[in-house]
């Protein structure tokens, strides 16, 4: 696609309940990175994948969240029994070396746990 | 630990008026500094970075310099235009690990 593209863009659950949240990097990008931004926050790292691989998910809260990425392309991050603290913007970025710094980013999906 | 500070906004000016935004870094090591922008609707974009110390970035009119005796890389636009309402994050890279440092972000205003 011509950008990184995030689904749901939009997405409120109920407390407890289990989410998925979905990012289609640009094509042939090997590298993958999650980041969520809180209401008055900057981005915040969780995870990164290099192909398929999490080569560094240090910035993951709890296991309560975890990511996919089975086929080195679309990734999946997943929250299991959410929480109101939960509520921000997961950002999805993606770039075609190791380097986050020539990274795209998508527009992000924003979640609301009510 | 690594952190950006950045000033708080919002920050709201007349059309042509002259823009900074204040930044300040902790770090371990030599990091690489970066401005992002995010229009209203949009993702995050890599406006302009430095990699090294005195090393100026520039981009669509906006400047920084990376300044290692202060650590600070503030921006600065010396005429600002309707357009560039958005909120600017500044942010660093160590090379330590494979993430970036954001600050929180300010809002600009900018009415005409």
């Amino acid at each position: 696609g011509a950008g990184v593209s995030q689904t749901p863009s939009n997405k409120v659950t109920e407390k407890g309940k289990y989410v998925e949240l979905r990012c289609d990097p640009i094509s042939g990008h090997t590298a993958l990175y999650w980041y969520r931004q809180s209401l008055g926050q900057g981005p915040e790292f969780l995870i990164y994948f290099q192909g398929t691989g999490a080569a560094d998910d240090s910035g993951l809260p709890n296991d309560r969240f975890f990511a996919v990425r089975p086929e080195g392309s679309v990734s999946t991050l997943k929250i299991q029994r959410t929480e109101r603290g939960d509520s921000a913007v997961y950002l999805c970025a993606s770039s075609s070396g190791t380097g986050v710094t020539e990274a795209f980013f998508g527009q992000g999906t924003r979640l609301t746990v009510v | 630990g690594d952190s950006v500070t950045q000033m708080e906004g919002p920050v709201t000016l007349s059309e042509e008026a002259c823009l900074t935004i204040n930044c300040t870094y902790t770090a371990t090591g030599y990091p690489s500094l970066f401005w992002y922008v995010q229009y209203p609707g949009e993702g995050l974009q890599l406006l302009l970075k430095a990699t090294k110390a005195d090393d100026k970035g520039s981009n669509k009119g906006f400047e920084a310099t990376y300044r290692k005796e202060t650590t600070s890389f503030h921006l600065e636009k010396g005429s600002v235009q309707v357009s560039d309402s958005a909120v600017y994050f500044c942010a660093l890279f160590t090379g330590t690990a494979s993430k970036l440092t954001f600050g929180t972000g300010t809002r600009l205003q900018v009415t005409l």
